[in-house]
């Protein structure tokens, strides 16, 4: 089936620091879709792509479809302590269906 | 617009028993989803449906799982018998239309199930 590997597994950083993670599939997908998850809830997404190539920021998040479409980084810049929680990635097909990655803990040190 | 409501929020049973979690999608949204997440590891996709028929059940262990959503509304997922590698948090989400998961569709907050 289809697999996302998602890096790195987790990240310990410092107030202010900029952050970066990816994720790459061995399928193409149609849509990427970057999400965060706080304890006790469910994903919430951050930032959705629709086009190989695309590149879409949303505040201090921008992410970027692979021109492949086989992969899709987010960047996080000037990170504050409530950017704490675990960010996926998530790759769509037409139907809906979502296969998403093992996701990327960060923590942030004030 | 409410959310997602999702119950129970906690359940503990011990192995073999049975469990029922129950889903509200967001009012109006025809495609909900039932998904499992383990701990350390992203939600997987259980089942899909559209109104209430199942548009893709590929990954419910059918021994052991059912889900229904008789009305096309509300959603139950029912496991009998539980086992212990069923401990996880299940996730229900909702959309509007199957292509509008590609604008990233609702999760509510999960019942975290723990099988003893």
């Amino acid at each position: 089936g289809q697999q996302l590997n998602q890096s790195p597994q987790s990240m310990f950083i410092q107030e202010g620091e900029d952050v970066s993670m990816n994720c790459t599939s061995s399928s193409i997908f149609n849509t990427w879709l970057w999400y965060k998850q706080e304890p006790g809830e469910g994903p919430v997404l951050l930032i959705a792509l629709y086009k190989a190539g695309e590149l879409t920021s949303n505040g201090r998040l921008t992410a970027q479809f692979g021109i492949t479409r086989k992969d899709s980084f987010l960047n996080i810049s000037a990170s504050i302590p409530s950017d704490v929680g675990i960010y996926f990635c998530a790759g769509g097909t037409s139907y809906g269906k979502l296969t998403f990655g093992q996701g990327t803990i960060l923590t942030v040190h004030p | 617009e409410a959310g997602v409501a999702q119950s129970p929020r906690y359940k503990i049973i011990e192995k073999r028993q049975s469990v029922a979690f129950w889903c509200n999608p967001i009012s109006g949204h025809a495609t909900l989803y039932w998904y499992q997440q383990i701990l350390g590891q992203g939600p997987k996709l259980l089942i899909q449906f559209q109104n209430n028929g199942v548009v893709d059940d590929s990954q419910l262990p059918k021994d052991r799982f059912s889900a229904e959503r008789l009305k096309g509304v509300d959603s139950t997922l029912k496991i009998q018998p539980a086992k212990l590698e069923d401990s996880a948090v299940y996730l229900c989400a909702s959309s509007l239309v199957p292509g509008a998961a590609n604008y990233g569709y609702t999760f509510g907050s999960g019942t975290r199930l723990t099988v003893v």
